[in-house]
């Protein structure tokens, strides 16, 4: 399975947009990107995936580059609720297990 | 619905002995996971289950660790005897089990101190 790289830590200003990059560069054609998100002390809560396509939903809009070895997740207009350790995951749709596995993540601060 | 149910949500025993931690997952969701979390190791997925049935439990860590489901709604993560490194956030979680679909939805955990 393909691996993730995401910086460990970013901060942004409140209202203003978070962009969190991830790398993929040996994703696989038929392995989708996902995104999850940990709030302290809560369990991680699904944001968003995609495959090829750029995708976009209530809570943030994924895009994924045209060779599909990069993507970023953007909270349009970050609030201090979104202060959380974002994962960025990639894996075949069809597969459980141990294909599902969480990184470090990025711990996004928002700040006020 | 009320989402995924996990008690108790804070567990404090002392080494050696037995701790069953609890989950209760979504109506209608085919698959449970188990997962663990600490600083050192992040979230680890210790074993999950399809309709009932134990898939894949590659991930549990020793014979001290067992997990049970005898129900779509009802599973169990049982340490006897338990130890220090234990020590984690457990969280349950379940998923519709469609294909392209593939949402996991987490319980809030439970947080197990051995002491």
């Amino acid at each position: 399975d393909a691996k993730t790289t995401q910086p460990p830590s970013m901060d942004c200003a409140e209202g203003r947009a978070a962009n969190l990059p991830c790398n993929h560069s040996t994703i696989s054609g038929n392995e989708y990107v996902y995104w999850y998100r940990q709030i302290h002390s809560q369990g991680p809560q699904y944001i968003i995936h995609g495959l090829k396509n750029n995708e976009t939903n209530e809570m943030a809009s994924l895009i994924i580059t045209e060779d599909r070895k990069s993507s970023t997740l953007i909270l349009p207009h970050a609030t201090l609720r979104d202060t959380a350790v974002y994962y960025c995951i990639v894996r075949v749709a069809e597969h459980y297990g141990q294909n599902f596995v969480f990184g470090p993540g990025t711990r996004l601060s928002v700040l006020p | 619905d009320a989402g995924v149910i996990q008690s108790p949500r804070h567990e404090v025993t002392e080494m050696g002995q037995e701790v069953t931690l609890r989950c209760k997952p979504i109506s209608g969701h085919d698959y449970l996971f188990w997962y663990r979390q600490t600083m050192m190791r992040g979230l680890e997925l210790l074993i999950y289950f399809n309709n009932n049935v134990p898939i894949d439990d590659s991930g549990m860590p020793e014979d001290r660790f067992s997990a049970k489901m005898p129900n779509a709604s009802f599973s169990t993560l049982k340490i006897q005897p338990s130890e220090p490194r234990d020590s984690a956030v457990y969280f349950c979680a379940s998923n519709p089990g469609l294909a392209v679909y593939n949402e996991q939805f987490f319980g809030p955990g439970t947080r197990l101190t051995v002491l």
